[in-house]
């Protein structure tokens, strides 16, 4: 089974408005961490937001909101007010236990339009 | 902040060449870099796990022969493709962990990739 599943391959969204990126995972660790990180053309690695599996609150960092939903296995990424700029790849990716190694899902790639 | 570098951005050879890109931490000190490989329009794929001084980790199905990984110091690794074909062309990203950041548990600081084309 994957670890990290995310559905979408392709997202659209008009400017300002606000989309929502989905993210499942599976894991038997009750400690892991869930990641957040862009990905635009030039090809680095943004880190954008994280989640670890004991934080009593979702997580947000500006404009990025983490919608975690431990019962369900889901940490569903919401950008509020898209920007032109948010048009990029966007990865969830899973550490877990006291291990550094990171599992990525697919990805979807988003596209803001004016 | 915890930067994380990587030489060169980019680069073209022939066939049969060896080709080494460097990962360096600018500002901090990691014990652990990672080593991930990306094909167009696909996600990272870990090829091995590289501590300062040991030998490196390699994941299931990456050929250790073909990918020398090597970490001598505290702020250098090396990933050298031997005897490069053109299936190896790919997008090469190394990350470091900097116990010291202040951030999330063992996250990692990505370099800006390298873009390998074997001709």
């Amino acid at each position: 089974a994957q670890k990290i599943t995310q559905t979408q391959p392709g997202m659209f969204v008009q400017e300002k408005e606000a989309v929502t990126l989905d993210c499942t995972y599976d894991t038997s660790d009750p400690s892991y961490g869930l990641f957040w990180y862009k990905q635009p053309s030039s090809g680095e690695m943004i880190f954008l937001i994280y989640q670890g599996s004991y934080d009593q609150q979702n997580a947000t960092e500006g404009r990025y909101s983490l919608n975690f939903q431990k019962a369900r296995k889901s940490a569903n990424l919401v950008i509020s007010a898209s920007q032109l700029g948010d048009s990029a790849m966007y990865f969830c990716a899973m550490r877990e236990g006291g291990y550094s190694t990171l599992t990525f899902g697919k990805g979807t790639m988003l596209l803001v339009s004016p | 902040g915890a930067v994380v570098s990587q030489h060169p951005s980019w680069v073209i050879c022939k066939s049969g060449t060896s080709v080494k890109i460097e990962c360096r931490s600018l500002d901090f000190q990691a014990t652990t870099m990672f080593w991930y490989r990306q094909f167009p329009k696909q996600s990272l794929m870990l090829m091995a796990t590289s501590n300062e001084g040991s030998k490196a980790t390699y994941e299931q199905g990456v050929e250790k022969d073909k990918f020398l990984i090597n970490h001598a110091s505290l702020t250098l690794s090396t990933l050298t493709v031997t005897s490069a074909h053109p299936e190896d062309s790919s997008f090469y990203i190394c990350s470091a962990t900097n116990p010291s950041s202040g951030g999330p548990p063992n996250e990692q600081f990505f370099g800006p990739g390298t873009r390998l084309t074997v001709l």
